[in-house]
């Protein structure tokens, strides 16, 4: 149980372009999802936390207009990298909860972006 | 002080070895304790939950200790594939759902 997916694995883009990034719970109801980024050998860093139906609480330093987050189901969270340029090249990740479970965070696999 | 600590190694074990790791964290209000591992370029991959009675998965055994603050873990036996990052994490006290990642503790197992 608890399994989350995460598409597209990599991807590769020019600069200015726009990446959108799924992420979905797959066998149980998100109320809520987590955006990660994680440069290498750096630690996880909170973007931003998402609940269905509303807006996205994003964390300091971290730009609303440039990282669009819609969490339109239960199952479903995405982001959007928008004009993007090579410093947003990096490990984005997310996460959900499923509300009753706790605060235990399952983790999709991860989408490498590398903006050219 | 940063809200969890860890030491960052890495921690070169020889196979077989018993390791543990601590780490220490700020709010003492804080409820859920978690340990993760995260292997190189892969998602973290939740390890196990920390109970206050403290808590053992096979090789694995976690402990809290609240007038410390401060959780531990330990793995006995261990195996080459034990060798990744392990992450202390702790609930964001009066947030929504929101952990508190430590920066990992490397551990490395050399046959």
């Amino acid at each position: 149980g608890a399994v989350v997916s995460q598409h597209p694995s990599w991807v590769i883009c020019k600069s200015g372009t726009s990446v959108k990034i799924e992420c979905r719970s797959l066998d149980f109801q998100a109320t809520t999802m987590f955006w990660y980024r994680q440069f290498p050998k750096q630690s996880l860093m909170l973007m931003a936390t998402s609940n269905e139906g509303s807006k996205a609480t994003y964390e300091q330093g971290v730009e609303k207009d440039k990282f669009l987050i819609n969490h339109a189901s239960l199952t479903l969270s995405t982001l959007t990298v928008t004009s993007a340029h090579p410093e947003d090249s990096s490990f984005y990740i997310c996460s959900a909860n499923g509300g009753g479970l706790g605060y235990e965070q399952y983790f999709g696999p991860g989408t490498r972006l590398t903006v050219t | 002080r940063k809200e969890v600590e860890q030491d960052p190694g890495p921690f070169n074990v020889p196979e077989g070895a018993t390791v543990a790791f601590n780490c220490t964290y700020s709010n003492s209000a804080s409820q859920s304790f978690f340990w993760y591992r995260q292997d190189c370029r892969k998602e973290p991959k939740l390890l196990m939950s920390v109970y206050s009675s403290g808590n053992e998965d096979g090789r694995f055994t976690a402990q809290l200790n609240r007038a410390s603050q401060y959780i531990s873990l330990l793995i006995r036996d261990s195996k080459l594939s034990d060798s990744a990052t392990y992450l202390c994490v702790v609930n964001r006290v009066d947030s929504n759902y929101q952990l508190i990642w430590g920066a990992g503790t490397k551990l490395i197992i050399k046959p």
